[in-house]
């Protein structure tokens, strides 16, 4: 059974980097045939889709995000980060880590981490 | 941008049908999926491949498809139903698109 598990600070000063990290356990991210997405959902709202990344290393952002977002991977530690940068009250949000399941397009996630809320504030 | 449209909620009584509905341009083009969220919990996978139930799930969930619409469908409807459905696709180049959710209350 995989599990994911999102890890990070809960609180960030506005126009700081966020930085979040995914540990994945009950399976191998180097195993392939898997994206690895981060989710975003504002208190109160519907998901967002961040974007993912391949054990490759190869990445795919969401366009609204893509100037502010880096996902990247450690395949020797089995996890995935995100970093948002320049953020703002609105980058509030609970913070999900997921197994994309990419075929066929556009795919679909199976397994979530059970998220983590980020607030920014000063 | 390309949008996935839901409506905000839908109430229905237990034992009977509730219907969710997502509407979008790329759906004769792209797989739909489904999820369910409870308060405090990450969504769950209901519905893949527009019409699909994956293992665990039970069978008074189905998924349909005719056009520019999906449907998700709850047969029976029972009190534990009571949650967030999020439809999901993606548009003319990849990018993952969310439904704005439904809100589903068993009367």
């Amino acid at each position: 059974q995989v599990q994911l598990q999102e890890s990070g600070p809960g609180l960030v000063k506005p126009s700081q980097t966020l930085s979040l990290t995914c540990t994945v356990s009950g399976g191998s991210i180097s195993s392939g045939g898997y994206y690895w997405s981060w989710i975003r959902q504002h208190p109160g709202k519907g998901l967002e889709w961040i974007g993912y990344i391949y054990y490759s290393g190869s990445t795919y952002y969401n366009p609204s995000l893509k100037s502010r977002v880096t996902i990247s991977v450690d395949t020797s530690k089995n996890q995935f980060s995100l970093k948002l940068s320049s953020v703002t009250a609105a980058d509030t949000a609970v913070y999900y880590c997921a197994r994309h399941h990419s075929s066929p397009e556009p795919g679909y996630f199976d397994y979530w981490g059970q998220g983590t809320l980020v607030t920014v504030s000063s | 941008s390309y949008e996935l449209t839901q409506p905000p909620s839908v109430s229905v009584s237990p034992g009977q049908t509730a219907r969710i509905t997502c509407s979008g341009d790329a759906l004769p083009k792209q797989y739909a999926y489904w999820y369910q969220q409870k308060p405090g919990q990450a969504p769950v996978l209901v519905i893949y491949k527009d019409s699909e139930r994956p293992s665990g799930i039970p069978e008074r969930f189905s998924g349909s498809s005719s056009g520019t619409t999906v449907t998700l469908t709850i047969s029976g409807v029972q009190a534990e139903d009571e949650a967030d459905y999020y439809c999901q696709s993606a548009d003319s180049s990849g990018t993952v698109v969310f439904g704005g959710g439904t809100k589903l209350t068993v009367l």
